[in-house]
């Protein structure tokens, strides 16, 4: 069946704009993650969706990044004003509930200019 | 100190070789062990998975757990081209648990 997808696929923008990042995750799967992966950097968790409870921000960095997931399903995550160390490959994973295994996107590469 | 310590490589070795990746944690209350899998501009995907100490085998690949030391590995027997890859060593406090802890990952190159 279809995997997480992500788009897009790569995003180049200009420092000071807005970016909105897209994930739709495994049909079925209730719970959503988004991750960041910066150069030679591990997978940094940014936050954690699980059906229809309020999401865990903890890993958000700033103020400048927010996520929302509608119906339960797609989901959004924004990064106001980019800055350079903005830039990174931003992945989405998604599980049929917190218990299972995550599966991953191929994620965004994002490159703030 | 991080909580998650992996050797970034790079690691080459020839074809058929044994692969050894290792990374060391410094909390004991993680109790999940999972190795993922990274090809170039792809997504990580789960390789094995383990929450007790000692050895788990799944066709070419053991992953072992050692607790007391805080060490996990990951072998790789009759290494090919196509395990050419990034290996993440991530943990987690339960399995499940959605603040997975990752390593920054070790490039391999399995040379023909």
């Amino acid at each position: 069946g279809a995997g997480v997808s992500q788009s897009p696929s790569n995003k180049v923008t200009e420092k000071g704009k807005d970016v909105e990042l897209r994930c739709d995750p495994i049909s079925g799967h209730t719970a959503l993650y988004w991750y960041r992966q910066s150069l030679g950097q591990g997978l940094e968790f940014l936050i954690y969706f699980q059906g229809n409870s309020a999401p865990d921000k903890s890993g958000l960095p700033s103020d400048r990044f927010s996520a929302e997931r509608t119906g339960g399903s797609v989901s959004t995550l924004t990064i106001q004003r980019t800055q350079q160390e903005d830039s990174a490959v931003y992945l989405c994973a998604s599980s049929p509930d917190r218990r299972q295994p995550q599966h991953f996107g191929d994620g965004t590469r994002l490159s703030i200019l | 100190q991080k909580e998650v310590e992996q050797d970034p490589g790079p690691l080459s070795v020839p074809e058929g070789a044994i692969v050894s990746l290792n990374c060391t944690y410094s909390n004991s209350a993680f109790q999940y062990f999972m190795w993922y899998r990274q090809y170039s501009r792809k997504g990580p995907e789960l390789l094995m998975y383990t929450y007790s100490s000692g050895n788990k085998e799944d066709g070419r690949f053991t992953a072992q757990v050692d607790k007391s030391s805080k060490y996990i590995s990951l072998f790789i027997r009759d290494s090919q081209p196509s395990d050419s890859a990034t290996y993440l060593c991530a943990i987690a406090m339960a399995f499940g648990n959605e603040k997975l802890t990752f390593g920054t990952g070790t490039r391999l190159t399995i040379i023909p």
